[in-house]
């Protein structure tokens, strides 16, 4: 049973274009993440949602717009994909947001801007 | 990134011990996790402190200094299955901050 999914492993695109990552999660929890991992390896936190709710948003350029419909699916929208967007972008889920709640990822979505 | 500091690479024997040390900001700091992250896979939990102290869990413990903005992870009975890069991160801030990680080469 997989905790955390994302959809799709591998997105290799051109420079320019639009492209939306997803990620699913059957923990129950109710807060979701959104990490981007560059090639120097640092994981940074891009976006958070509590409960549908957005309460984390980092310095990231805003072509990139995530979405949660619901408590257990949290997508990542990029618009006009730079070079410096290809990274891994992980995303991750805790119960709650707090610093007890131990943080779960997802398989990751390996990003290519050709 | 963020202040937090642990070596980029070790490298040991299989069945021996090492120690990865990390410092950071004490500032609003609520929590240290520590994470190992395979070559291409997530990265996995491993463990938690938020007191001081020492927690163990199998072969490997953690041990946190609040007052110092220390912690260290405790790798015993090395395997080569633990060749991975082990990554600090600090709670603040409501976030995780992540280190670079610490990339352990275990030999045979």
């Amino acid at each position: 049973d997989t905790a955390v999914s994302q959809t799709p492993k591998y997105l290799v695109t051109q420079m320019g274009n639009d492209k939306s990552i997803k990620c699913e999660q059957n923990l129950g929890h109710d807060t979701m993440y959104w990490y981007k991992q560059d090639s120097k390896k640092f994981l940074k936190i891009m976006f958070s949602y509590n409960n549908k709710e957005l309460i984390i948003n980092e310095t990231v350029p805003n072509r990139f717009s995530p979405k949660s419909p619901d408590k257990a699916h949290l997508n990542l929208h990029i618009n006009s994909l730079e070079l410096g967007d290809s990274a891994v972008y992980f995303c991750a889920s805790s119960r709650g947001p707090t610093s007890t709640d131990t943080q779960y990822f997802g398989p990751g979505t390996r990003l290519t801007v050709l | 990134g963020q202040n937090i500091d642990q070596p980029t690479e070790m490298t040991a024997t299989e069945g021996a011990i090492v120690q990865i040390n990390c410092t950071y900001q004490t500032s609003g700091f609520n929590g240290l996790f520590w994470y190992q992250q395979h070559a291409g896979e997530a990265p996995t939990f491993l463990s938690y402190n938020v007191l001081d102290g020492l927690e163990e869990k199998g072969r490997f413990s953690s041990f946190l200094s609040r007052s110092k903005g220390y912690s260290y992870l405790l790798l015993k009975e090395l395997q080569m299955k633990d060749s991975a890069s082990y990554l600090c991160a600090p709670f603040r801030e409501y976030k995780l901050s992540f280190g670079a990680g610490t990339t352990v080469t275990v030999r045979a």
